[in-house]
């Protein structure tokens, strides 16, 4: 089976932080993607890569950056963490496109204080 | 706008009894359609998914959904409820301007009383 690994299960943080999200998938998948989940609202796509050092802006992209220099891990990054951004960060890849359906990881529960 | 729709925020069922989770989605065309299932502190599993072929897909845990384009549904039905089913279900959708991002619903939560 595919592992997507998210480094953190909880973090907490402060206002104004630099905030590192790490994602490690193991099967060689071209595509990764992260979601925040909020209740009531599902999730919302922030950011995916179809290819090392390639990225494209999801829905909610204001506030994050992504990073990917390796084909295996995809890095979400907080410049100047803020309040509004506590939430639950998803991390998923796939192999083939949005249809073929994707393999998540276990999230990450950011508080921002 | 490609959109999807959960009809209910939570279903609260017994043990034993049918389980119907409502989805519809509007689209202009025949969009590929998943459920995904979220148990407490885990990540999201496929259950199934839908593209064009058979219109009632099967999927794991006894689940199954039928694609209606008349009505544009996707509900998600079992015939017994089991207490592992109880979870957060989200019904969704690729769009059509990429086959990579998918569009999820807010999400159902499943409970079931002993």
């Amino acid at each position: 089976d595919v592992k997507v690994t998210q480094s953190s299960r909880y973090l907490v943080k402060r206002t104004g932080e630099k905030v590192f999200l790490e994602c490690v998938q193991d099967m060689d998948h071209e595509n990764m993607f992260w979601y925040r989940q909020d209740p009531g609202l599902g999730l919302r796509l922030i950011y995916f890569s179809y290819d090392v050092k390639m990225k494209e802006k999801g829905d909610i992209p204001e506030g994050y950056s992504v990073s990917r220099e390796k084909k295996e891990r995809f890095s979400l990054i907080l410049e100047s963490a803020s309040t509004n951004q506590t939430s639950m960060y998803l991390c998923a890849s796939s192999l083939e496109g949005g249809g073929g359906g994707y393999t998540f990881g276990s999230g990450t529960r950011l508080t921002v204080v | 706008a490609q959109s999807v729709t959960q009809l209910d925020s939570h279903v609260s069922v017994s043990e034993g009894t049918p389980v119907l989770l409502r989805c519809n989605y509007s689209s202009s065309y025949s969009p590929s359609l998943f459920w995904y299932v979220q148990h407490p502190n885990k990540g999201l599993q496929l259950l199934l998914k839908y593209t064009s072929a058979a219109t009632l897909v099967k999927g794991i845990n006894g689940f199954e959904a039928e694609f209606k384009k008349s009505e544009t549904s996707f509900h998600l039905t079992k015939p017994s409820a089991h207490m592992s089913d109880a979870a957060e279900y989200f019904c969704v959708v690729t769009p059509p301007d990429s086959s990579y991002k998918l569009i999820f619903g807010s999400g159902t939560r499943l409970l079931v009383r002993p």
